[in-house]
């Protein structure tokens, strides 16, 4: 089974840009969870999707969005890129929705904003 | 208020050395989970084990081994004989029954393990 796949892998921004990240889960998975990891705040959550409804947020600001489609892909946007949005963001997959499902991460997308 | 504690940055050994990993959690759920994951430089965090909160056996898979006690609200992983491709930097996580964490892995601050030849 092929992992968790996301794109593009590495993206450099400038400041009050937007970008777009996409996610596509492990077969059969339904539930997509974002995650962004910086030096200084470590791994946090930023919400997750489950069939194509986001049910958990984490506390970010509203420039920060997800959704998912019917084919449980998801992508997140940042809008109006500051500098402190410089992470890696990970997208992670599990096959269930709920504590007990184990998620599978994928490579990570490196967003630099300049 | 930080929910998984990892209080060891970095943990340097040398190859065939065994080492500890401390993770200490905190949560008033009663049902809730507890992960380990490795990432190696790729970046990419890879799963390596999962306990529920009723399920206190240690567990043992190959070189990797977990203590969980609840009566300390810890969760220790130990690498035995350290090889060189263990250096990574390894997270504790926890993840809680109710609703508004669904989805949501509450990770430690991870420890950085570093296996010299």
């Amino acid at each position: 089974k092929a992992g968790v796949t996301q794109t593009p892998r590495y993206l450099i921004k400038t400041r009050g840009q937007q970008v777009t990240l996409s996610c596509s889960p492990i077969s059969g998975h339904r539930s997509v969870s974002w995650y962004q990891q910086t030096p200084g705040q470590g791994l946090q959550f930023l919400f997750e999707y489950f069939s194509e409804t986001q049910r958990n947020k984490g506390n970010f600001p509203g420039r920060f969005s997800g959704r998912q489609f019917s084919n449980s892909r998801s992508e997140m946007n940042v809008s109006t890129l500051e500098l402190g949005d410089s992470a890696l963001y990970l997208c992670a997959s599990s096959h269930g929705q709920g504590a007990a499902y184990e998620q599978y991460f994928g490579p990570g997308t490196r967003l630099t904003v300049t | 208020a930080q929910k998984v504690t990892q209080a060891q940055t970095e943990i340097s050994v040398v190859e065939k050395e065994d080492v500890t990993l401390d993770c200490v959690y905190e949560t008033r759920d009663t049902t809730y989970y507890l992960f380990w994951y490795k990432q190696p430089p790729s970046g990419e965090l890879v799963f390596l084990i999962r306990r529920n909160s009723f399920d206190e056996q240690n567990e043992i898979s190959g070189r990797y081994s977990w203590n969980f006690q609840k009566s300390t609200s810890s969760f220790n992983f130990t690498i035995t004989a350290s090889q060189v491709v263990d250096s990574a930097v390894y997270f504790c996580a926890l993840s809680e029954e109710t609703t508004d964490s669904w989805g949501k892995l509450q990770f430690g601050a991870g420890t950085q393990v570093v296996v010299t030849p």
